[in-house]
């Protein structure tokens, strides 16, 4: 069963650091490239951050650039997010996602993580 | 950045009623656009990705259309457990962005 499981939220003071991992299992993750996407309370979807199959490449949302940083350990099968000097607004429950694609527009987000929340307050 | 702008962002229908959700697009994405549902308190599920390409395991009530910058999600006979928020998302170019969103509730 292909699966996502995120751990490490939790409540964090502004300007803090916390670390999110996400395990996958029922698949190969090495051969997959991943994402995080984000979610604030009562809020949309807000992509976070995307890593290449081996960890070369890396892209992040200008709101997190240069405070947050998303890497892998394959052999572990592990994702992880490390956020650093939180702000409220980055209060949300984070998912991980495994990213598809294929030729032409053929390009998905599927499976989702179950999510874990992050709460940033003072 | 590629915006996503979703309509109607809230929609009162009846089950067996047929509904669509339309998604603009600020620019051109071909169709690298996909589209989920999101239950309260849960994570979104993937339903359509390529604009109209079911996800296998998806019921068939459910079909995409559309290319450019105007899509279309289409739920057909709409039962009890389609009620939930539905969202689009484009992965043309990097930001990949989302609609706002459009929540499905019950008459």
């Amino acid at each position: 069963q292909v699966q996502l499981v995120e751990s490490g939220g939790g409540g964090v003071q502004p300007g803090r650091s916390l670390r999110l991992s996400c395990t996958a299992s029922g698949f190969i993750s090495s051969s997959y490239a991943m994402q995080w996407v984000r979610q604030a309370p009562g809020k949309g979807l807000e992509w976070v951050a995307y890593i290449s199959y081996d960890g070369s490449n890396k892209y992040y949302a200008e709101s997190v650039k240069g405070r947050f940083t998303i890497s892998r350990d394959n052999p572990k099968n592990t994702l992880y997010l490390q956020m650093d000097s939180l702000r409220t607004e980055d209060t949300a429950v984070y998912y991980c996602v495994r990213y598809n694609y294929g030729s032409g527009s053929y390009r998905w987000f599927d499976p989702w993580g179950q999510g874990t929340l992050v709460t940033v307050s003072s | 950045d590629i915006q996503l702008t979703q309509s109607p962002s809230f929609l009162s229908a009846s089950v067996g009623d047929r509904v669509t959700i339309t998604c603009r697009a600020s620019q051109d994405i071909s169709s690298y656009l996909a589209w989920y549902e999101q239950k309260q308190g849960k994570a979104p599920k993937l339903l359509i990705y390529a604009a109209s390409t079911l996800l296998s395991g998806v019921p068939s009530r459910f079909s995409g259309s559309g290319s450019g910058t105007e899509f279309t999600l289409t739920i057909n006979t709409l039962q009890p457990e389609d009620f939930a928020t539905y969202y689009c998302q484009q992965l043309s170019t990097y930001p990949i962005t989302f609609g706002q969103g459009t929540r499905l509730d019950i008459k």
